[in-house]
């Protein structure tokens, strides 16, 4: 399988406790972005990797969330203290450079706070 | 702020009629895609335009880009159970310089009943 994988696919936590979560994109991309969605919505852009650079982050990103990819290929988005409110499907995302570039997503990480 | 809307939001068909799904903004699209999405997983991509008045077909499925490239349709013909899923419209903008990233309508949440 060469798409995007994501892991875990699933997480309850406990509000006040850390999660992260990892992104593998597909092996020739070098864009790679996570996108937030909840229950009856589109998802929303959180940020945006350009190799190793974190090039733009949503106002939606707290201070709570990190987003690294250290090597340029996999990814990892870690949330610190957990919030209820944070309960939602995290979606990883990649592409090739250039304007057009198709983006494809990988099959998300659930995360419920409890 | 650059808002993508489609409609209708919910469609609740029969087995063998045909439907259509609008996507619009007062914005430029550099790209529009389309994806499915099933319960539960990433969205996954069916196709994407990228010049103004294309159509793509894909089997029983209709996509348009508009002229100005602002606005897209997707068009079911005879649509059947396996149709059923929430069918998501996402565009780059031309502008802004941020067309790498997409941003996403809300969603059409699709049932086709036998």
């Amino acid at each position: 399988d060469t798409g995007v994988s994501q892991n875990p696919r699933h997480k309850i936590t406990k509000r006040g406790q850390n999660v992260t979560f990892r992104c593998d994109p597909i092996s020739e991309h070098n864009r790679l972005y996570w996108y937030r969605q909840t229950l009856g919505q589109g998802p929303e852009f959180l940020t945006y990797f350009q190799n190793e650079a974190q090039l733009e982050k949503s106002r939606l990103l707290s201070d709570r969330f990190s987003a690294e990819r250290p090597k340029g290929s996999f990814s990892t988005l870690e949330i610190q203290r957990t919030e209820q409110g944070d309960s939602a499907m995290y979606l990883c995302a990649s592409s090739s450079r250039g304007p057009r570039s198709t983006i494809y997503f990988g099959e998300g990480s659930w995360l419920t706070v409890v | 702020t650059q808002l993508l809307e489609q409609s209708p939001q919910f469609l609740s068909i029969q087995e063998g009629e045909n439907l259509t799904v609008y996507c619009n903004s007062s914005s430029v699209f550099s790209s529009l895609q389309w994806y499915r999405q099933e319960p539960g997983e990433g969205p996954v991509l069916l196709v994407t335009v990228v010049t103004g008045g294309e159509v793509k077909k894909l089997k029983r499925l209709t996509f348009q880009f508009g002229d100005a490239r602002k606005d897209s349709s997707l068009h079911i013909t005879a649509a059947q159970p396996g149709d059923t899923g929430l069918y998501l419209c996402a565009g780059a903008y031309a502008s802004g310089g941020s067309n790498y990233k997409l941003t996403f309508g809300k969603g059409t949440l699709l049932t086709v009943n036998p």
